[in-house]
């Protein structure tokens, strides 16, 4: 499709479990973020990449968090030995270069750690 | 962080009726708005922007509106829809960058 793709949609971890979640943004795409939502919450900033440099990554919660863009594509958050209070769904948006700062994002990725 | 809040948790309103969704944010230093539509098990969806050189911008059946002199954003929605139910979030962003978004406002539209 056209619109920005996440993997995997659901998942469920035990805790102490790593996880990976993966981003496929809208091709040519040149900026890419990653948001955590609680529940009722609003999104929350992470991390975030233009090409594939990681330009900021301040809104990580904890060492256990890691994101990498290698390719300037495709993305990857990946928690370390999660925790349950890392059960969010993790939102990816992209957003294409010049004046124009609207961010398409996926669906989300729900992690429920148990 | 930055703090963007939503002075409504929740808003009930009859379908045809216009909704105003109001959003107040703290960094004076923010350059450019936006106002997101989320649905149930969705992500975001862009529906209006504004840059912080403008006080009122009109899409459609939308308007937002900036008064940087209280740090005030709203969204009005105009003959409002079922369609139109969903969680309203305010994100604010410098140089389109590290959007902040607020906590959401929750629109019923009751036929």
């Amino acid at each position: 499709g056209a619109g920005v793709s996440q993997s995997p949609r659901y998942k469920v971890a035990k805790r102490g479990q790593d996880v990976a979640l993966r981003c496929d943004p809208i091709s040519g795409h040149v900026s890419l973020f990653w948001y955590q939502q609680a529940l009722g919450q609003g999104p929350e900033f992470l991390t975030y990449f233009q090409n594939e440099a990681q330009l900021d990554k301040s809104g990580l919660p904890s060492d256990r968090f890691f994101a990498e863009r290698p390719e300037g594509s495709v993305s990857t958050l990946k928690i370390q030995r999660t925790q349950q209070e890392d059960s969010a769904v993790y939102l990816c948006a992209s957003r294409t270069s010049g004046s124009n700062g609207e961010l398409f994002f996926g669906e989300g990725s729900r992690l429920t750690v148990l | 962080g930055e703090s963007v809040g939503l002075h409504l948790p929740t808003l009930s309103v009859q379908e045809g009726d216009n909704s105003i969704i109001n959003c107040a944010y703290s960094n004076s230093a923010s350059d450019y708005f936006i106002w997101y539509k989320q649905e149930s098990g969705k992500g975001p969806q862009f529906i209006i922007d504004i840059r912080s050189n403008m006080d009122k911008r009109q899409g459609q059946r939308v308007t937002v509106l900036l008064n940087k002199t209280v740090k005030h954003l709203s969204l009005q929605i105009a003959a409002t829809q079922p369609g139109d139910s969903a969680v309203y979030f305010c994100a604010e962003g410098y140089n389109f960058n590290k959007f902040y978004f607020g906590s959401g406002t929750k629109l019923n539209v009751k036929p």
